[in-house]
């Protein structure tokens, strides 16, 4: 079992709507958390960490940590045509296997 | 502000030969990291370095090596290439002696192995 999970893609989200993007881990020690986005061909680009329990809002994203269900979540609202890209969560140095995220205009 | 740099930013060699990949991390970073990105594929953690010692180690093959050298720098040499080491090469640097584990990646350098 991969030691960080995402929920399988490709989610398609209508243009201004919420996309919600999830994350499991295994590890209950686990303290850092990361999201990555990645366009194709591009590098991992961070835009959100978060090392404790509860929300962490920027901007239009809020991370979300719930270490006693050892789970991650991204939620992007008012969601961007520039928002369609892989996001990669993170656990320190593993990567999950991201979730290709398409908005619809 | 200054971001990681990969050299070169893409590579073709062929079978059995000889690569080296070049990092040159965020000024003041003390650690960095390399990845392997295949086609479709989640980075994959290959080695780090934490104050020029590695730190960690991931599923780096045994004929890949890496060092990271006084002014951090850091380089990943690949020898007797396979078709299968064609991918992207990420290079990620972060202050680990300040307690901040963000890591911040280069642009890549796509090795194409033929």
């Amino acid at each position: 079992q991969k030691e960080v999970e995402q929920n399988s893609g490709p989610l398609s989200v209508p243009e201004g709507a919420i996309a919600s993007l999830n994350c499991t881990y295994s590890d209950r020690g686990s303290q850092s958390f990361f999201w990555y986005r990645q366009y194709s061909g591009k590098s991992p680009e961070l835009i959100m960490s978060i090392y404790s329990n509860g929300d962490k809002e920027d901007g239009r994203f809020t991370a979300q940590l719930n270490k006693a269900s050892q789970y991650v979540s991204l939620l992007i609202r008012d969601s961007q045509p520039s928002d369609s890209a892989t996001y990669l969560c993170a656990e320190k140095l593993t990567f999950g296997t991201g979730t290709r995220l398409t908005i619809i205009p | 502000a200054a971001g990681v740099i990969q050299s070169p930013r893409h590579l073709i060699k062929e079978k059995r030969e000889t690569a080296t990949l070049k990092c040159y991390p965020i000024p003041r970073h003390d650690t960095v990291y390399w990845y392997q990105q295949g086609p479709g594929q989640d980075p994959q953690f290959l080695i780090s370095f934490y104050e020029k010692m590695q730190s960690d180690k991931g599923s780096i093959p045994d004929r890949f090596s890496a060092q990271q050298f006084s002014d951090y720098h850091s380089e990943l040499n690949m020898s007797s290439l396979e078709l299968g080491d064609s991918a992207l090469y990420f290079c990620a640097s972060s202050f680990l002696a300040g307690a901040l584990t963000e890591a911040f990646f280069g642009q890549g350098t796509r090795l194409t192995v033929v």
